[in-house]
């Protein structure tokens, strides 16, 4: 199974700042990397997909960049409603496999 | 627009079986891979499998092979995951979700069955 490590687990920072998670998988994965956020009590949402790509109606404050095995997602200038954790996940090969997760919260 | 609905929650007894439904509705449901998604409480997403409902093909993970069993009812737009032997283990939130883009981006989730395995 390719393994999707993911870092930070937790990060703390202040509204407007632009943050950065990465991604690193255990194999090759080529661009076939997505990110999801998910709020508590709520279902993941899909942010990009294919590494870089927005997916329709998400803010373009969310980019994506990387490819073979390693990704960040980036968030410019947060804002409140961005507090949630987000997940990478591989569409290379079966089976599909997520990263742990980062839980992002307000400093 | 695309919806997925799913029951919100199960009771089941240790050892016994439970049969989760996805309906699905607002695209053609034949044309696109129906993914089964695990949460436990507090924890991360596990991928159980996909089906493609135009010809009932499936994919699993391996580690759910003797626990999860996928099917469809092409008749009614709805996807199944049939889960066996059921243990505390497998208390979660269980999502369907629809194969988009390259098929492994899951755009549309449902809401979620939560199981809760007790006696």
């Amino acid at each position: 199974d390719i393994q999707m490590n993911q870092s930070p687990s937790s990060l703390s920072a202040s509204l407007g700042d632009t943050i950065t998670i990465t991604c690193h998988a255990s194999q090759n994965i080529n661009v076939w990397l997505s990110w999801y956020q998910q709020k508590p009590g709520n279902i993941p949402k899909l942010l990009i997909y294919k590494a870089s790509n927005l997916h329709t109606g998400v803010p373009s404050r969310f980019s994506g960049s990387g490819s073979g095995t390693g990704f960040t997602l980036t968030i410019s200038s947060l804002q409140p409603e961005d507090i949630a954790t987000y997940y990478c996940q591989q569409g290379q090969s079966y089976p599909l496999t997520f990263g742990a997760g980062t839980k992002l919260e307000l400093k | 627009q695309v919806q997925l609905q799913q029951p919100g929650a199960e009771l089941v007894k240790p050892g016994a079986s439970v049969k989760l439904s996805c309906k699905a509705s607002g695209y053609t449901f034949t044309s696109y891979w129906m993914h089964w998604v695990k949460q436990r409480p507090g924890q991360g997403l596990e991928w159980i499998g996909e089906i493609n409902p135009s010809n009932g093909r499936t994919n699993y993970n391996e580690k759910f092979k003797s626990k999860a069993t996928l099917t469809v009812d092409k008749s009614s737009s709805t996807a199944y995951m049939q889960l066996s032997s059921l243990t505390s283990e497998d208390s979660a939130v269980y999502y369907c979700a629809k194969g988009e883009y390259g098929n492994y981006e899951f755009a549309y989730w449902g809401q979620g069955t939560l199981v809760t395995v007790s006696a």
